[in-house]
């Protein structure tokens, strides 16, 4: 069936980076954008960014660019978003989702990210 | 950028009731508004696209409707596994902006 698994909680320390992964499978990864958004705890969704895994484009919010990546491995299906110079207000879980027609229609199961000293 | 507005924030009703949420976009999107369920702590779920077209496997007592700036989503009889919030997302052009979120309870 068609899935997206994320790879596991992280904590890290304030200034540090994170790497989240999310691995395709069921159908043509490169068929389909791949879209990241957050969630703080008890707080509403936030879409960060976009990434076409077939060209490797990307777009990012104005609140993340310059802190965001979004990048993929064709070979094995993965695409990956890492956010740099981590502070406490990106505490969150980080879900990737599959777009079709900026529609997201298979979520990942969300990676808990927590910032703390 | 288009900001997304919803209301109410939350509404609490009886099983059976009929339910309706609003969003509104700034600014005129056409029909390309989105909408998602969040189970409390679940995965959010796709409802609706295209404003009125269900996802598939989504039960008929939910619709959507609208285009231009104002968009409902509609539950015709509210049951206890409705209980989630409830997001609109602009989807015509980036940044894919969410609204704010309705969450809706049984009373």
């Amino acid at each position: 069936q068609v899935q997206l698994v994320q790879s596991g909680a992280e904590v890290k320390k304030p200034g540090a980076s994170v790497k989240v992964s999310c691995k395709a499978s069921g159908y043509t990864f490169t068929s389909y954008d791949i879209y990241w958004v957050r969630q703080a705890t008890g707080q509403g969704l936030e879409w960060m960014g976009w990434m076409n895994p077939n060209s490797g484009n990307t777009g990012y919010t104005q609140k993340f660019q310059g802190r965001v990546t979004m990048t993929r491995n064709t070979s094995i299906s993965t695409a990956y978003m890492e956010l740099s110079s981590l502070r406490s207000e990106d505490t969150a879980v980080y879900y990737c989702a599959r777009s079709l027609s900026n529609t997201m229609d298979v979520w990942g199961q969300g990676t808990t990210v927590t910032v703390s000293s | 950028d288009i900001q997304m507005t919803q209301s109410p924030s939350s509404l609490s009703a009886s099983v059976g009731d009929r339910v309706t949420i609003t969003c509104r976009a700034s600014q005129g999107i056409s029909n390309y508004l989105v909408w998602y369920q969040q189970k409390p702590g679940k995965v959010p779920k796709l409802l609706i696209y295209a404003a009125s077209t269900l996802h598939s496997g989504v039960p008929s007592r939910f619709s959507g409707s609208g285009s231009g700036t104002d968009f409902t989503l509609t539950i015709s009889s509210l049951q206890p596994e409705d209980v989630a919030i409830y997001y609109c997302q602009k989807c015509n052009s980036a940044p894919f902006t969410f609204g704010p979120g309705t969450k809706v309870d049984i009373k």
